[in-house]
């Protein structure tokens, strides 16, 4: 059973550090990992998508990695703000034969930026 | 990005009454939608897996006849969570794609209390 790992549970840093979200997984026959951020009673918003071929993507100020032999990503979080507060879900997608698989969740990551 | 609307955001109800979420997708038809559960400082927790026109598949320890859904078209999932009870308080979100592995997008979630 795939089970996802968010480390830190929980960071506060002043405005304008950079920062890495860690996460890692036991299964490491993904199909694709994603990162999310989550508000407080909110939906989901997807950050970036990396699939199972794939080492990096970006989207601006955004950075995420993914080494699949290790069971490991990071998303990196350049000069960060404090609107990037928020929790930063780790998911990873099943590689199975046909089918939709859904996403197996990490606990997150609880991200305050502080003015 | 796809838009998937879910309503309620937030229900309260009392025990042994029946809740229905209903979950769309409003520009794009979604073949597959998932539904999952977030309890407080937990991962958010696959239930099921719902195709058009077809029976969810269910996740290992969730009531099929507890949480009954509902995938009648390409563009609404419906979540009910019948006789509820205080143990069914959670955040319930839906996500959906339009092909098997294609990207997920989510709802923005349903906050249910049951008194």
């Amino acid at each position: 059973k795939q089970e996802v790992t968010q480390i830190p549970a929980a960071l506060s840093v002043p405005e304008g550090e950079n920062l890495v979200l860690n996460c890692s997984f036991t299964d490491s026959a993904i199909y694709n990992l994603q990162w999310f951020r989550q508000d407080p009673g909110k939906g989901l918003t997807s950050l970036l998508l990396i699939q199972s071929s794939q080492r990096e993507q970006t989207s601006g100020r955004l950075n995420a990695s993914l080494d699949k032999s290790s069971g490991r990503s990071t998303l990196y979080i350049a000069a960060s703000q404090p609107g990037d507060s928020a929790t930063y879900l780790c998911a990873v997608r099943r590689n199975s034969r046909g089918g939709a698989d859904g996403l197996t969740f990490g606990k997150g990551t609880h991200l305050i930026i502080q003015p | 990005g796809a838009v998937v609307s879910q309503h309620p955001s937030w229900v309260i109800c009392k025990s042994g009454t029946s809740v229905k979420i209903e979950c769309r997708s409003l520009d794009f038809q979604a073949t597959t939608m998932f539904w999952y559960r977030q309890f407080p400082k937990q991962s958010l927790m696959l239930m099921a897996t719902s195709n058009e026109g077809s029976k969810a598949t269910y996740e290992q320890g969730v009531e099929k006849d507890k949480f009954l859904i509902n995938h009648a078209s390409l563009t609404l999932s419906t979540l009910t969570v019948t006789s509820a009870h205080p143990e069914d308080s959670s955040f319930y979100i839906c996500s959906a794609s339009w092909g098997a592995r294609e990207k997920l997008f989510f709802g923005s979630g349903t906050q249910l209390s049951v008194l």
